[in-house]
């Protein structure tokens, strides 16, 4: 079946070390997103690529890189430099941006990182 | 950041009864989008808004986009134990072709 998978479902590290989460969709779209969910509050953008080799900044892009090797993975790597790391991580994607007009996005089942 | 309004916060109900939650803006938008969000995974799309006024059902739920294009309401007929959980509005803005700015969320709890 298609889909979107997050690998773990959940991470523990320890202050001050860089921490990578996994991001892989079988779906064949070309938009990735990830998405940082901290409770009460809805969805905020970290990074999002629209095509491989390219990647923009959201809205909270600080103290997190991203890669876009392959069209079907999307790694985040949360770096010593997050202030505040411990957060439900969110990635999704979407059909290609440039064609379709309306962008419905498909989520992942998230991974939660506790930074001790 | 551009920000939608989503009320109310949280709702505690009876089971077999209706809701209501809505989101609005300032801002004007061409896709609403509908996603209810159950603990621990991901948000999942229920309903997609493409027209002014246009008025879409998915089972017990109906959601419009509203006609001045900065709004939407979300409706859940009856409400069983399934429907438990945090439904999130998104609206994506007509001056743009990747962001989705998102709601707070609105937490349905049904009382036992």
């Amino acid at each position: 079946d298609g889909g979107i998978t997050q690998s773990p479902k959940y991470l523990f590290r320890k202050e001050g070390q860089n921490v990578t989460l996994s991001c892989e969709q079988n779906l064949n779209h070309d938009a990735m997103y990830w998405y940082r969910q901290d409770p009460g509050q809805g969805l905020r953008l970290i990074y999002y690529s629209q095509i491989v080799n390219d990647f923009q900044k959201g809205d909270i892009a600080e103290g997190y890189s991203v890669s876009r090797e392959k069209k079907e993975s999307f790694p985040l790597t949360v770096t010593s430099a997050q202030k505040n790391p411990t957060a439900f991580y969110l990635c999704a994607s979407s059909i290609d941006l440039w064609e379709k007009q309306y962008n419905e996005q498909f989520f992942g089942p998230g991974t939660r990182l506790t930074v001790l | 950041g551009q920000q939608l309004n989503q009320s109310p916060q949280s709702m505690f109900i009876q089971e077999g009864e209706d809701v209501s939650m809505n989101c609005t803006s300032s801002s004007i938008f061409n896709t609403w989008l509908w996603y209810k969000q159950e603990p621990g995974e991901g948000p999942v799309l229920l309903i997609a808004l493409y027209k002014a006024g246009e008025l879409t059902s998915n089972g017990r739920l109906t959601a419009q986009f509203g006609i001045t294009r900065k709004d939407s309401f979300l409706n859940i007929s009856a409400s069983i134990p399934s429907d438990v959980g945090i439904y999130f509005c998104a609206g994506q803005l007509t001056d743009s072709n990747y962001q989705l700015i998102w709601g707070a969320g609105t937490k349905l709890i049904i009382k036992p």
